[in-house]
């Protein structure tokens, strides 16, 4: 079976960081992109980066460029997204996502998501 | 590339046809998906190139257009259909969506 478990979410204050880890299992985890995006509480979703096989390319949306790094173990099957300098309007359920081909695009969509993990930045 | 999805709220009933659009600010050719995502859980993907069902997906999704415009259509609604619809934009980076279509019973 093909799957994601996210963890490493919490609460967190202004300021602070937190890694997110996701481990992928059911398939081949070298050859597809990797992707994380978020959801703040009752609103829609946000992409917020995306990584290929190889562990690069890279790239971030504009509201964590510079603060968020995105990289991934292909050994261990494990997305990571080291978060810094976090903001409350970082809140937000956080997921990963595996692209749906194999073959280093991401333009057949994302087929597998995790089931999300909560971060909250509040004093 | 901003996605403007309509209409925001849909109100309908079982059995019904619905119809949800998504435009892009350019032109991104066929490169669109359409997810599902019900209450508390991962979104899921119906459609992507715009038009190619996903495994899985039942037949009554169905996903249209190119460039600048796009339509999913159920079309009959189902008890389990009731709930949000997001595009997104498949084209380039950063990868955007739109606003969301909330499919409500009437």
């Amino acid at each position: 079976e093909v799957q994601l478990v996210e963890s490493g979410g919490g609460l967190v204050q202004p300021g602070g960081s937190l890694r997110l880890s996701c481990a992928a299992s059911g398939f081949t985890f070298s050859t597809h992109v990797m992707s994380w995006f978020r959801q703040a509480p009752g609103k829609g979703l946000e992409w917020v980066s995306v990584i290929s096989g190889f562990g690069t390319p890279t790239f971030y949306a504009d509201s964590v460029n510079g603060r968020f790094t995105i990289s991934r173990d292909n050994s261990r099957n494990t997305l990571y997204l080291q978060m810094d300098t976090l903001r409350a309007d970082d809140t937000a359920i956080y997921y990963c996502a595996k692209a749906a081909r194999g073959d280093g695009s991401m333009r057949s969509g994302f087929d597998v998501w995790g089931q999300g993990t909560m971060v909250t930045v509040s004093s | 590339i901003q996605m403007t999805q309509s209409p925001s709220f849909l109100s309908a009933s079982v059995g019904d046809r619905v119809t949800i659009t998504c435009r892009a600010s350019q032109d991104i050719s066929s490169h669109l998906g359409w997810y599902q995502q019900k209450p508390g859980k991962a979104p899921k993907l119906l459609i992507y190139a715009a038009s190619t069902l996903q495994s899985g997906v039942p037949s009554r999704f169905s996903g249209s257009g190119s460039g600048t415009e796009f339509t999913l259509t159920i079309s009959s609604l189902q008890p389990e259909d009731f709930t949000t619809y997001y595009c997104q934009q498949l084209y380039g980076y950063p990868l955007t969506f739109g606003g969301g279509t909330k499919v409500e019973i009437k």
